[in-house]
Formats: structure tokens, C-alpha cells, sequence
């Protein structure tokens, strides 16, 4: 079984700032995980992603994300947070014991505020 | 199309009638996938296709739910009897092969029902 929790459902950062967005896992395989950005009224779009290569991903717009499998977390970072970024995040997990959809399992989201 | 196109955007009905939302995947995608959001309940996986055919529908919350694919392409999600509860935004995806763990997923913007 899989799980994933995002450890803060609220984020507000100043602009120019730093952004951290936590994500913690459980799987009982080897695990893929994903990070999508939800803007308002728009759909989701993957940030990057971790399929077992390096364990440091980037993605697009300036975001990053480091696998520790020790720690079981995936956080997102951004060095510098723009008005843009605000929006709802998701983590989201995936095992592949053989394939088939009930494998992907999305936290709960966290809102990113950014404030000027 | 170059994407995810989901219709209609949003969807207001009463209470005890029928509803169908429409998905037309990027076109060439083999799997494709149906997700309910509400709020504070985050994202929800209902159902998948792999061409016509989905393997799995222990995910649909209700007999009153039901999807179907043609032609390996649009899919349709339909509620019948739709209830208040059935409120929510219900997003698409599609992916070009059916391994969720290795495979990025592409959403649709959504269908915002409202059921009063």
C-alpha cells in the first residue's frame, strides 16, 4: 500500500523568498513520485518528476525536488518565489507492482500564497 | 488536439438528474484517466482506460456512476440520479502508455458540476 502526505496545507511566503513545500511517502515498493501545479480554474500540470534515476529533479519554472529515500520525502523547493507561483500543489505517489491505475495516489494539495 | 479537452467547463444540474461529462484525450494517448476533486477531500481516482477497456472500476463511489470509451479515444463519465454530494470538479488525464510509475499523466482543466 501507498500514501502520501503534504505536511502543510497552507504556504505564505514573501516574494523574492525562498519556497518549501513539504511531501512525505510511504510505499512498499520502489516508488515513482510527481509534483503538479494546480492554477485557478486551470488543470493540473506536472512539475517534475522521480523515477529512480538522480535524486535531485528539476522542473520547470525554477523548481526542484530531492528524493530521500532515508527520510521518505520528496520536498519541492524554489530559491526565489515569484507571484506566478501561487497556486495548489500536489504530490503524488506511485508504486509499480505491475502496472494498473490504482497505483497513483495524490495528497491533498498545498496552497501557495505569495505575498508582495 | 494539443491537449486534454474536457466539456462542458461547467455543469449546473438538480438534484436527481442525469449529467455526462466528455473527455477527449491528446490525441495517439492509449490510457486514460478520470479523477474526482472536492473540496477538502483532495484529488480521487475513479477510473481508467486502457483503450476501450478498464480493468478496474472498484473506484467509482456509486452504481450511479459510469464510464465508457469508444474507439479508443473520447470518454465519457456519466452520474445518474447525480446527488449534492456528487458537487466536485472532475478532471481527465491522459498518458501515451499505461504504466502509471514511469508515465506522466496530462489533465484536462475540468468539469465543474454543480448539483442543486
Amino acid at each position: 500500500a501507498q500514501s502520501v502526505t503534504q505536511l502543510d496545507s497552507h504556504v505564505s511566503v514573501s516574494e523574492g523568498t525562498p519556497v518549501l513545500l513539504r511531501c512525505n511517502y510511504s510505499s512498499s515498493y520502489s516508488p515513482s513520485l510527481f509534483w503538479y501545479v494546480q492554477h485557478p480554474n486551470k488543470g493540473l500540470q506536472l512539475l517534475l518528476k522521480y523515477t529512480s534515476a538522480a535524486t535531485l529533479v528539476k522542473g520547470i519554472n525554477g523548481f526542484e525536488a530531492e528524493f530521500k529515500k532515508s527520510e521518505t520525502s520528496f520536498h519541492l523547493t524554489k530559491p526565489s518565489a515569484h507571484m506566478s507561483d501561487a497556486a495548489e500543489y500536489f504530490c503524488v505517489v506511485s508504486e509499480d507492482p505491475g502496472g494498473g491505475a490504482d497505483g497513483l495516489t495524490f495528497g491533498k494539495g498545498t496552497h501557495l500564497i505569495i505575498q508582495p | 488536439g494539443a491537449g486534454v479537452s474536457q466539456s462542458p467547463s461547467n455543469k449546473v444540474t438538480e438534484k436527481g438528474k442525469d449529467v455526462e461529462l466528455r473527455c477527449d484525450p491528446i490525441s495517439g494517448h492509449t490510457a486514460l484517466y478520470w479523477y474526482r476533486q472536492s473540496l477538502g477531500q483532495g484529488l480521487e481516482f475513479l477510473i481508467y482506460f486502457q483503450g476501450n477497456s478498464a480493468p478496474d472500476k472498484s473506484g467509482l463511489p456509486s452504481d450511479r456512476f459510469s464510464a465508457e470509451r469508444t474507439g479508443g479515444s473520447v470518454s465519457t463519465l456519466t452520474i445518474q440520479r447525480t446527488q449534492q454530494e456528487d458537487s466536485a470538479v472532475y478532471l481527465c488525464a491522459s498518458s501515451s502508455y499505461p504504466r502509471i510509475a514511469k508515465n506522466i499523466q496530462y489533465f484536462g482543466a475540468g468539469t465543474r458540476l454543480s448539483v442543486l
